[in-house]
Parts: structure tokens; C-alpha cells; sequence
């Protein structure tokens, strides 16, 4: 298996700007997480899914972001308009939802992004 | 909410064991989480414990108190390759949730 796809790896763009960021989660898996990561704030959860549903959107920082997930196989994290506050490492995770047992979540590479 | 912590680094050398601790508050606990990462990388797995006690997985042992709402890893034999951060994580419902923690940073030195 591939892994976890995020693209691009590297974004770089200036404040005011759309960006995309997208995600590939492993074949089979059913639940999809968007994570930030900063030095100061940590690794901070923005928003899941469970099959494909928006179960937990609360990380969100503003209305600025937004996530979508059209399908099983395919997610998107939009900024509009960026801020230089927004440059990050962008995750995604994915992992097969389980109520009673854990499964562990399988991270993608993540999307440095810089807003200038 | 949930608050968890860990302290932010440790220094350690190899050969050595070095034990993370982790404490927090959760509203509703169904376990706890340890994650690695090393600079430049993405999280990866390593233990989840959600009954007390102590769970081994090779060099990785990872132990959990409910009712001191406290857990660490424990790493034994240490390798340079250790040297990452290491992140515990709390599930406090159903579905695979988790909130992190602040990290710790584990320098193995020589």
C-alpha cells in the first residue's frame, strides 16, 4: 500500500491567497484527519471524518478554513485568503474507524506551507 | 476539555533506558496513545494502552493508571535512531480521536 498521499508537500504563497491542500487516505480506511503543526501550538486536530461525514469540525480555527470529502478515496483543506498565522505542517491521518477498539491512525508526509 | 503533559525534552545515552511520562485531564478516557516522530517526518504509531498496566512491543513498553490518569513509555537499549519526538495522545470517545500532547524531545547521545 501506498501510504497516506498529501500534495503538494511544499506550498509557498503570499497572504491573501487561495490554498489547497489535499489528501489521499489508505484504501479501506473510513475515517480521515486533518491535523496542523506548529512549534507553538503543537499538533492540533482540525477537523475529522467518518465516512466521509464532518463529525468534529470544533479545530477549525475560523471560517477561513474549510474541508471537504467528496469521497472515500480523496479529502481537501482550503484557506481563504491565507494569513502568514496559517504557515504550518499541514497532516492528514487516516485509519479504519473502530467504536469499541483503537486503530491507530497512519499519517500522510504532510504539506509544509508558508504564507508570505 | 483535555489537557495533557509531558515534559519537553530529555537527555539520555545510548545503551541507556529513559522513561516518558505523561499525565492528563479528559473529560471521558477511553485510553492512551504514544506516537514518534522524528524532525522533518510524519507521526507514526507505537502503543495504545486502555486497560492498566504494562504493554511490551520489542525495546517499547508503554504503561497506563486510570485511576492516576498517568501513563509513560518506556524505552530501553536506546539507539541514536530514538532520538525523535514522542508524543502521547488521549481517545476520550468512540472512533479513533485523539488529542496530542506538547511532545518530548529525546536526545540519545553517545
Amino acid at each position: 500500500d501506498a501510504g497516506v498521499i498529501q500534495s503538494p508537500r511544499h506550498e509557498v504563497t503570499e497572504m491573501g491567497q487561495e490554498v489547497t491542500l489535499r489528501c489521499k487516505p489508505i484504501s479501506g480506511h473510513n475515517s480521515l484527519f486533518w491535523y496542523r503543526q506548529t512549534m507553538m501550538r503543537g499538533l492540533e486536530l482540525l477537523i475529522y471524518f467518518n465516512n466521509n461525514v464532518p463529525i468534529d469540525d470544533s479545530g477549525m480555527p475560523e471560517d477561513r478554513f474549510s474541508a471537504k470529502m467528496p469521497n472515500a478515496s480523496f479529502s481537501t483543506l482550503k484557506i481563504q485568503p491565507s494569513e502568514p498565522r496559517d504557515s504550518a505542517v499541514y497532516f492528514c491521518a487516516s485509519s479504519q474507524f473502530g467504536d469499541r477498539v483503537y486503530n491507530e491512525q497512519f499519517f500522510g508526509p504532510g504539506t509544509r506551507l508558508t504564507v508570505l | 476539555g483535555q489537557s495533557l503533559e509531558q515534559p519537553s525534552e530529555v537527555t539520555a545515552v545510548e545503551g541507556a533506558i529513559v522513561q516518558i511520562n505523561c499525565t492528563y485531564q479528559t473529560s471521558g478516557f477511553y485510553g492512551l496513545s504514544w506516537y514518534q516522530q522524528h524532525d522533518g517526518g510524519a507521526p507514526t504509531f507505537l502503543s495504545y494502552n486502555a486497560l492498566d498496566g504494562l504493554e511490551e512491543t520489542g525495546r517499547f513498553s508503554s504503561f497506563l493508571s486510570r485511576s492516576d490518569s498517568y501513563g509513560y513509555l518506556l524505552l530501553q537499549e536506546l539507539q541514536m535512531k530514538d532520538s525523535a519526538s514522542y508524543f502521547c495522545a488521549v481517545r476520550t470517545g468512540g472512533g479513533n480521536k485523539l488529542t496530542f500532547g506538547t511532545g518530548t524531545q529525546l536526545k540519545v547521545e553517545l
